[in-house]
């Protein structure tokens, strides 16, 4: 069993749509819930952390994640057409890194 | 500020051959990290460091080796190149506090081994 499972996608959307990316996970020892954005042929770019359980909110950006679950999503509203990228979800226990295989969105103009 | 950079950007292996990637950082973070990412595959952890002198395995160690005496500096080292190996390399500098755990990275160095 994979340590992070993400759905790759593709997904495609209007301009202003509401996205939800999603990732579950196994390993109860995770703490530390992060999401990535990476444009094509480019290094991951932080987006979001989250410690432990709860939501946290930036801009348009909304991260939650429900430890009881394994389960973290990533809501974007109000989608823009430079949202389009590959968003990957990571977790950490100690200094162990784990990410998912990322879900390409595309938002269509 | 530079960030993380890497160097080169791009290279062809023989198979057999034996290279170094570079990676330095001027934010002066205590971790820094070394990933592979392969098509569909998501990133994968090769090795870590917590602070000059210290480096630990990640996920994926076979046929890597690296080393830190500096905190700028973490240079990952393939021995016996590999095809396995053709890859997209990504280092990375970050920092953790009780609540966050942040990580920045590099460009990138995408390799080859023919």
């Amino acid at each position: 069993q994979k340590e992070v499972e993400q759905d790759p996608g593709p997904l495609s959307v209007p301009e202003g749509a509401i996205v939800s990316l999603n990732c579950t996970y196994s390993n109860s020892a995770f703490q530390y819930f992060m999401w990535y954005r990476q444009y094509s042929r480019k290094g991951p770019e932080l987006l979001m952390y989250t410690y432990s359980s709860g939501n946290k909110e930036d801009g348009r950006f909304t991260a939650q994640v429900d430890k009881s679950s394994k389960y973290i999503s990533l809501f974007i509203r109000d989608s823009q057409p430079s949202d389009s990228a590959t968003y990957l979800c990571a977790m950490s226990a100690e200094n162990q890194f784990y990410f998912g295989t990322g879900t390409s969105l595309t938002v269509i103009p | 500020n530079a960030g993380v950079t890497q160097t080169p950007k791009f290279r062809i292996l023989k198979i057999g051959q034996s290279m170094t990637l570079q990676c330095a950082q001027d934010m002066n973070h205590n971790y820094m990290y070394w990933y592979r990412q392969d098509p569909g595959m998501g990133l994968k952890l090769i090795y870590y460091s917590v602070g000059a002198g210290i480096t630990d395995k990640g996920e994926v160690p076979n046929g890597y080796n690296v080393s830190r005496s500096t905190t700028e500096d973490f240079p990952l080292r393939l021995e016996l190149a590999a095809p396995s190996q053709t890859s997209v390399y990504f280092c990375a500098s970050g920092y953790r506090l009780s609540s966050s755990y942040e990580q920045y990275f590099g460009p990138g160095t995408r390799l080859t081994v023919t």
